[in-house]
């Protein structure tokens, strides 16, 4: 059973237009993260929220927002898709808050054309 | 400023075989060090993890070595199968931080 599940596996939007990707969790971790994969390279991390705290990452370009309206879900808002946001976009979770790292589960993956 | 650093970028190898996949870290804060498998059109998923009171940890055909004074780990697959073939990452982390740093991924091949 998938426990971290993304909507859409696939989306297309046009250059400029704000496209919403989403992540769900059965897990009931209090860590979500959103990152950016592009063909043949590692995850790079965007951003990740411990509980509903926001931790940007310095080089994540404002153009990518995110929401957690709640433990179970996670939104990446990219508000102006450019050629270059091309990417498949994971969401992983782990649960935070031990006295050490725990591993992070990812979904699928939403592979985002732009046009 | 890469964190991790991961050799090689890709490998062939022989159905059978024992490739190993190398990953070498500067921050001795790091404190946990997990292995994922990637398949086409898939999410990274964890394969084996270790810590680094350990040397060694096996599970199944998967074994990790772990170096603390070298600050180096790797990844043994023994008894390769072409099944096997995927992208693997190694990854570190420091203790509760929440953060993972990867290392740039070695596409994995085996031929029947």
């Amino acid at each position: 059973d998938a426990m971290v599940i993304q909507n859409p596996r696939y989306q297309v939007t046009q250059f400029g237009k704000p496209v919403t990707l989403s992540c769900s969790q059965t897990l009931n971790h209090n860590v979500m993260y959103w990152y950016q994969q592009k063909s043949s390279q590692a995850p790079k991390l965007l951003f990740h929220y411990y509980d509903k705290d926001f931790n940007n990452e310095a080089d994540t370009p404002d153009n990518f927002q995110s929401r957690r309206p709640n433990t179970s879900f996670c939104f990446l808002d990219i508000r102006s898709p450019g050629l270059g946001d091309a990417a498949m976009y994971l969401c992983a979770t782990s649960r935070g808050g031990g006295p050490s790292n725990q591993p992070q589960h990812f979904g699928d993956g939403t592979r985002l054309s732009i046009l | 400023q890469q964190q991790v650093k991961q050799s090689p970028q890709s490998l062939i190898v022989q159905k059978g075989g024992i490739p190993i996949i190398n990953c070498a870290y500067e921050n001795t804060a790091f404190d946990y060090f997990p292995w994922y498998q990637q398949f086409p059109g898939k999410g990274p998923a964890l394969l084996i993890a270790i810590r680094p009171d350990v040397s060694e940890k096996k599970e199944g055909r998967f074994t990790i070595s772990f170096n603390k004074s070298a600050k180096q780990f790797s990844l043994h697959i023994m008894d390769s199968q072409p099944g096997d073939s995927a992208t693997y990452f190694c990854a570190a982390s420091i203790g509760t931080g929440n953060q993972f740093y990867f290392g740039t991924g070695t596409s994995l091949t085996v031929i029947p």
